[in-house]
């Protein structure tokens, strides 16, 4: 019930190309749903975030889709530039009573030139 | 001001042997989190603190592990027995009271059981 799959576990992509990395969750009460991002050595750090009452928001090259129907959301990295390199993780959390993020398992980002 | 910081950064220790990892969160943060991160494994929720009290201890994996918090600021995780199954790196996040998911996370400590 507090699952969060996160896919693919690495992916590949060209630069300049469009990073896509995809979440699925179980629970109904998530209502946040944040994406982080996380360098070697360092601690996640917030990337964007999105709330089930808006199907997509983009900040910059980033840009997060939803699909409430599905329970699904996704993150799309436009423009793909080898500092995007990174493990990327989804998160979801529910207001009120549960303040604790449930995370996906992350997916280890490469742009290769 | 600067951000979440952890120490120590690399703990190596003999199976058995008690551990203390320590958090110091943003200057003004009153909710505080700690977090484990196994290799190839997402962020697993241990424990969460609004000011000094823990509402949700639910992650503790077993009660060789625990943690205080004081003054509202400064937490520690306390592994007691550690065992291999333990390695893993420990991350601190605290956030604002109003804006409880927007998390900002330390760098983390790593800790190796030998």
């Amino acid at each position: 019930q507090q699952q969060v799959k996160q896919s693919p576990q690495s992916l590949i992509v060209q630069k300049g190309g469009i990073s896509i990395i995809n979440c699925a969750y179980e629970n109904t009460a998530f209502d946040y749903f944040p994406w982080y991002q996380q360098f070697p050595g360092k601690g996640p750090a917030l990337l964007i975030a999105i709330r089930p009452d808006v199907s997509e928001k983009k900040e910059g090259r980033f840009t997060i889709s939803f699909n409430k129907s599905a329970k699904q959301f996704s993150l799309h990295i436009m423009d793909s530039q080898p500092g995007d390199s990174a493990t990327y993780f989804c998160a979801a959390g529910k207001n009120f009573g549960n303040e604790k993020l449930t995370f996906g398992t992350g997916t280890r980002l490469t742009i290769i030139p | 001001g600067a951000g979440v910081s952890q120490s120590p950064s690399n703990k190596v220790t003999e199976k058995g042997k008690d551990v203390e990892l320590r958090c110091d969160p943003i200057s003004g943060h009153t909710a505080l989190y700690w977090y484990r991160q196994s290799l190839g494994q997402g962020l697993e929720f241990l424990i969460y603190f609004q000011g000094n009290s823990a509402p949700d201890k639910s992650g503790l994996p077993s009660d060789r592990f625990s943690a205080e918090r004081t003054g509202g600021s400064v937490s520690t995780l306390t592994i007691q027995r550690t065992q291999q199954e333990d390695s893993a790196v420990y991350l601190c996040a605290s956030s604002w009271s109003d804006t409880l998911y927007e998390q900002y996370f330390g760098p983390g400590t790593r800790l190796t059981v030998t």
